[in-house]
């Protein structure tokens, strides 16, 4: 039973636009949650991350967006550049984490000129 | 800025044979984790270990052992290679408090292997 979901393989945004990838989770535990960007051939790379006492976190063009009641967060990219293009890994943990992160399958953005 | 480290990079082997995936941070990082990830799949944990001495299962544990040798390597042993484990090899460190604090862990540049 998958606990960390990104239903949507991929998404195509124009560049300039607004990217949305979203995230939904099914374990209540959970506690903190992360976005991952990873191209081709690379280990994944950290993004922005948000606490559940939080609903907001932002970091220059990167938003994160946590709605507890739906167990629902979404990452937004504005504007959306060409260097945005690589896959992003939604992942959550609980009790600090220390046995390691749930990831979602992953959601390939790719920016079109 | 060495960060995670872990080779080798790329690695092709023979159904049986055995072979270790080696791991090391510089980070001063407690926690230290191994994952896989397959096409459509997504990241899943094999095994990690929470602090120096201890090392327990993840997700998908079969056909792997770990070591912690000490605070900085982490290593991946498959005894017996099998054509399911062709996949590419992830390891991580992080410095978990537990406690609801917040995990960020940081990757290594990943190891593919395939098994013939």
């Amino acid at each position: 039973d998958q606990q960390v979901k990104q239903n949507s393989p991929s998404l195509s945004v124009q560049e300039g636009r607004i990217s949305i990838l979203n995230c939904d989770y099914t374990n209540s535990m959970f506690d903190y949650f992360l976005w991952y960007k990873k191209y081709p051939a690379e280990g994944p790379t950290f993004l922005i991350s948000i606490s559940s006492i939080k609903d907001k976190n932002e970091d220059g063009r990167f938003t994160v967006f946590l709605n507890k009641s739906a167990k629902h967060l979404s990452l937004h990219i504005v504007p959306s550049q060409p260097g945005d293009s690589a896959v992003y890994f939604c992942a959550a943990s609980a009790r600090g984490g220390a046995d390691g992160l749930t990831f979602g399958k992953g959601t390939h953005l790719i920016i079109q000129p | 800025n060495a960060g995670v480290t872990q080779t080798p990079k790329f690695q092709v082997l023979k159904t049986g044979q055995s072979m270790t995936l080696q791991c090391a941070q510089d980070m001063n990082h407690n926690s230290m984790y191994w994952y896989r990830q397959d096409p459509g799949m997504g990241l899943r944990l094999i095994y990690y270990s929470a602090s120096e001495g201890t090392t327990d299962k993840g997700e998908v544990p079969n056909g792997y052992n770990v070591s912690r040798l000490n605070k900085r390597e982490f290593s991946l042993r498959l005894e017996s290679a099998a054509p399911s484990q062709t996949s590419v090899y992830f390891c991580a460190s992080a410095n978990a408090h537990g406690g609801g604090s917040g995990n960020t862990i940081y990757f290594g540049e990943g190891s593919w292997l395939t098994v013939v």
